[in-house]
């Protein structure tokens, strides 16, 4: 079944340490990237990639770091987390930027 | 900078036509698209519409674009309590793929039986 799957689904952590959610797919899509959804704000991009080795900011990447080592995989990296990074984060994938195809999230509360 | 506007909630009765209404900004978008979310789920690519049409109609849904306006709008017919959720109106930014996409807020409805 193609799908992009999220690790983990819910997380609650302590501001500062250091956490990652993992995202791979399995469409052997190009692109993937990372959305934060928060209330009355909808979703925005935190960052993406086009390819392997290929990532670039999308408009709210402060306090995020991303890496695309294999084509399945796009890990997001909080290397010191806090209360404004709280928030439900989508990772999503396309074979050509457009029809993206999302996770299911990952609630992370910062406390 | 590019904005999309959505109204947040809609309410109707069950068997009725659901209307959701989205404005954008960025004229120069390849796709529009319509997300369906549902309570604890994840985004669900509902359907979408290539920038040249005007209509596209996909069982219940029918999708209309007016250019000109700048007006998207998504219309459920025989709206079921299934089809409670939240829908996000979205577009492609600008003409280049960068997988990124220009949310609403998204709308919420609400089906009563």
């Amino acid at each position: 079944e193609a799908q992009v799957t999220q690790n983990p689904r819910y997380l609650i952590t302590v501001t500062g340490k250091k956490l990652t959610v993992t995202c791979s797919q399995n469409m052997n899509h190009e692109y993937m990237s990372w959305y934060r959804q928060d209330p009355g704000l909808g979703l925005r991009q935190i960052y993406y990639s086009m390819n392997v080795e290929v990532t670039d900011k999308g408009d709210v990447p402060e306090g995020y770091k991303v890496s695309r080592k294999e084509k399945r995989n796009f890990p997001l990296i909080l290397e010191s987390p806090s209360p404004n990074q709280t928030s439900l984060y989508f990772c999503a994938s396309s074979a050509t930027g457009e029809k993206l195809f999302f996770g299911s999230g990952t609630q992370l509360s910062v406390l | 900078g590019e904005d999309v506007e959505q109204s947040l909630f809609l309410s109707v009765r069950e068997g009725d036509s659901s209307v959701i209404n989205c404005t954008y900004t960025d004229s120069s978008s390849t796709y529009l698209y319509w997300y369906k979310q549902e309570p604890g789920a994840g985004l669900q690519l509902l359907t979408y519409i290539f920038s040249n049409m005007d209509m596209k109609q996909d069982q219940r849904l029918t999708v209309l674009l007016n250019k000109k306006d700048k007006h998207l709008s998504l219309r459920i017919a025989d709206t079921q309590t299934g089809d409670s959720a939240i829908y996000f109106c979205a577009e492609s930014y600008g003409s280049s793929n960068t997988g990124k996409l220009i949310f609403g807020q998204g709308t919420t409805l609400q089906v009563k039986p």
